[in-house]
């Protein structure tokens, strides 16, 4: 099993800032997911990204493949208290098949009006 | 459309007691999971399933044993429940592919006393 390590852990922050949070490994994945979840709820995918270097943005999210696929990170920019929630990234093990779908620890951020 | 259905969606069992977790797709994925999450923290992946028949254990497989005998079904079975088997269980599917989305059920909450 291929372990991926999200940081911070916990992240509170005013309305309005900015913030940025990581997840890595010591292995290389096919592809890594950010997907959010909300309290009572299944994670739902944020986006996906398949190319070393990639950046992806999402309205105010700006997601990041490290070049050697085996990190990623999220950055919001302006975080508004909807921002709220678990945001967990997970890797594919293999490319092509795919098997295993990898979940990092999560970080759980809540934004503060 | 129904996505993944779990059910229960609570259940409360006495030490030593035995149930199953019924999880149904009708989006005929052939990938099949089944995560806990414990409060605050990510998913750590049970066991998963890539085709009818076929089952492989993930992360923490102890304690728990799974079945695949048709492409929409994956019940998670507990045998013996214990208290450290109080947790969120998640069901989730997803097509065969490099880096496809998974879609997760509501979820299953747990509590062994």
């Amino acid at each position: 099993t291929q372990l991926l390590e999200q940081s911070p852990q916990f992240l509170s922050i005013q309305e309005g800032e900015n913030l940025t949070v990581y997840c890595n490994s010591s292995s290389v994945f096919s592809s890594l997911q950010w997907y959010r979840q909300e309290p009572g709820e299944g994670p739902v995918l944020l986006v996906t990204v398949v190319t070393g270097g990639e950046v992806k943005k999402l309205k105010r999210l700006t997601f990041q493949f490290g070049d050697a696929r085996k990190d990623s990170s999220l950055h919001i920019t302006a975080a508004q208290t909807g921002d709220t929630g678990l945001y967990l990234c997970a890797g594919a093990e293999t490319a092509g098949s795919a098997r295993q779908l990898t979940f990092g620890s999560g970080t759980q951020l809540t934004v503060l009006p | 459309n129904a996505g993944v259905t779990q059910t229960p969606k609570f259940r409360i069992l006495k030490i030593g007691q035995s149930m199953t977790l019924q999880c149904a797709q009708d989006m005929n994925h052939n990938y099949m999971y089944w995560y806990r999450q414990d409060p605050g923290m990510g998913l750590k992946l049970i066991y998963y399933s890539v085709g009818a028949g076929i089952t492989d254990k993930g992360e923490v497989p102890n304690g728990y044993n799974v079945s695949r005998s048709t492409t929409e079904d994956f019940p998670l079975r507990l045998e013996l429940a214990a208290p450290s088997q109080t947790s969120v269980y998640f069901c989730a599917s997803r097509p065969q592919g490099k880096s496809p989305q998974a879609f997760f059920g509501q979820g299953t909450r747990l509590t062994v006393v």
